[in-house]
């Protein structure tokens, strides 16, 4: 079964720092990877998502990530945090074809806190 | 362009009770899959419907269900409610079934209580 860990669950960054967040994945064949961010009490919205091809990815809000597969990694990055990007961040892999559930299977979610 | 509307927001039930919520997707989508998020289990796939289809189903028992009428629009009932339900269950659109555009849109959830 395909499974996404996310090993920080609490990151604190202080305004205008490097961010990364970190990304592992379990999955049985070509992926398809995604990273969500969560503000409170919202839904989540799509920052940036891989299929195939160039394995460095540029989303919305200057978020990028970088997919390695001899790592099984796709980690988030961001060169400069603002305070608005104080939200919940998740890592995400998807479909199985193996016969069990489709659908997205997410981590558990990174917090990120930003220090003025 | 209106963005995916969940009904209703908050909610608070007895167990033993039922629920059902409702999702309008985006207009023009025709795919609504449902994920319900709690502390423990993070986010966690439920169902997918399309075109008035079940097309997927995750890991839960039958007492949750749901359906998707001609509008696109769908509705997910969980009967006898337990404690543990107590979840906030999110409704997501995609003109196509995933994977195939991959970008979900979120709506705010609904966030059931389950006394």
């Amino acid at each position: 079964a395909q499974s996404v860990t996310q090993p920080d669950i609490h990151i604190t960054v202080s305004e205008g720092a490097s961010l990364e967040l970190r990304c592992n994945y379990s999955y049985g064949a070509t992926p398809y990877l995604f990273w969500y961010v969560q503000s409170p009490g919202q839904g989540l919205q799509l920052l940036l998502k891989y299929f195939s091809g160039d394995t460095l990815v540029q989303g919305i809000k200057g978020f990028e990530a970088e997919f390695k597969r001899s790592q099984s990694s796709f980690n988030l990055r961001k060169p400069s945090v603002h305070w608005s990007d104080a939200a919940e961040y998740f890592c995400a892999v998807g479909p199985y074809s193996g016969g069990g559930a489709d659908g997205l299977t997410f981590g558990k979610g990174t917090h990120l806190i930003i220090q003025p | 362009k209106a963005g995916v509307t969940q009904t209703p927001r908050y909610l608070i039930k007895t167990r033993g009770q039922q629920v059902t919520l409702s999702c309008s997707p985006i207009s023009g989508h025709r795919s609504v899959s449902w994920y319900q998020q709690t502390p423990g289990q993070g986010l966690q796939f439920l169902f997918e419907y399309f075109s008035e289809t079940q097309r997927n189903k995750g890991n839960f028992p039958g007492r949750f269900s749901g359906r998707q009428f001609s509008n696109s629009r769908s509705e997910m009932n969980v009967s006898t409610l337990e404690l543990g339900d107590s979840a906030l269950y999110l409704c997501a659109s995609s003109l196509v079934p995933t994977p195939n555009t991959g970008e979900l849109f979120f709506g705010e959830g609904s966030r059931l209580t389950v006394l």
